[in-house]
């Protein structure tokens, strides 16, 4: 597995909190993405980073921020979390070159209560 | 909106058949990637294909494009028990940038020993 951590694992939250996913590579790699995975839907980008401090929003980006402070981590945040944020969240790490494989983390469940 | 669909939505061949799965997407495609998902995992990147390509071949994964008709099919040749999963595929849109991929909504493949 390429070297990428995701931090929880899973997570139950209330309905109204805020939520911070982490995202570790060890990879150095330049472009940084979270995705979000339900059924029926597969999955769908939320927030990319494209360096350090360069973010931009995906197709599902409504109640979601990011923010990337070090080339290593990438931080998603729910505000305010709402049950339909409940799913299961994956990071990606793509280093551009000649075939632009994306890498995967294990993913975070969250549960939105 | 979501690009990528596969079908069929579902699979199952006993052991030692060939699988077959087919992808549509949208949009202009710089390349057209599939990925595997063993249950509760995050996705591992299997082959990959570019615009100008017709057909690649991986072990036992052979993969087609036909960019006049926007789709791709997966074949994994001699399926064994371990290749039980879930196939995404997911498109590279040449418009986009920042290597961001659209995935379909998956095939769900069960091979019975």
């Amino acid at each position: 597995d390429a070297g990428i951590t995701q931090s929880p694992r899973h997570k139950v939250t209330e309905t109204g909190t805020p939520v911070t996913l982490r995202c570790h590579q060890t990879e150095n790699h330049r472009y940084m993405y979270w995705y979000r995975q339900d059924p029926g839907h597969g999955l769908r980008l939320i927030h990319y980073s494209y360096g350090v401090k360069d973010t931009d929003k995906g197709e599902v980006s409504d109640g979601y921020s990011v923010s990337r402070s070090k080339t290593e981590d990438f931080l998603l945040t729910l505000e305010s979390a709402t049950s339909s944020q409940t799913s299961v969240y994956f990071c990606a790490i793509v280093e551009p070159g000649k075939d632009t494989e994306a890498f995967f983390g294990q993913g975070t469940r969250l549960t939105v209560v | 909106s979501q690009q990528g669909e596969e079908d069929p939505q579902a699979l199952s061949i006993q052991e030692g058949e060939n699988a077959t799965m087919n992808c549509s997407y949208k949009t202009s495609i710089n390349n057209l990637q599939w990925y595997r998902q063993n249950s509760g995992r995050g996705l591992v990147h299997l082959i990959l294909i570019r615009s100008n390509e017709r057909e690649k071949h991986s072990g036992r994964l052979r993969v087609t494009l036909d960019t006049s008709k926007k789709s791709s099919s997966l074949l994994i040749t001699a399926s064994r028990a371990a290749d039980t999963a879930s196939y995404f595929c997911a498109s590279e849109d040449s418009g986009a940038g920042s290597y961001q991929l659209t995935f379909g909504k998956g095939t769900k493949l069960s091979v019975i020993p």
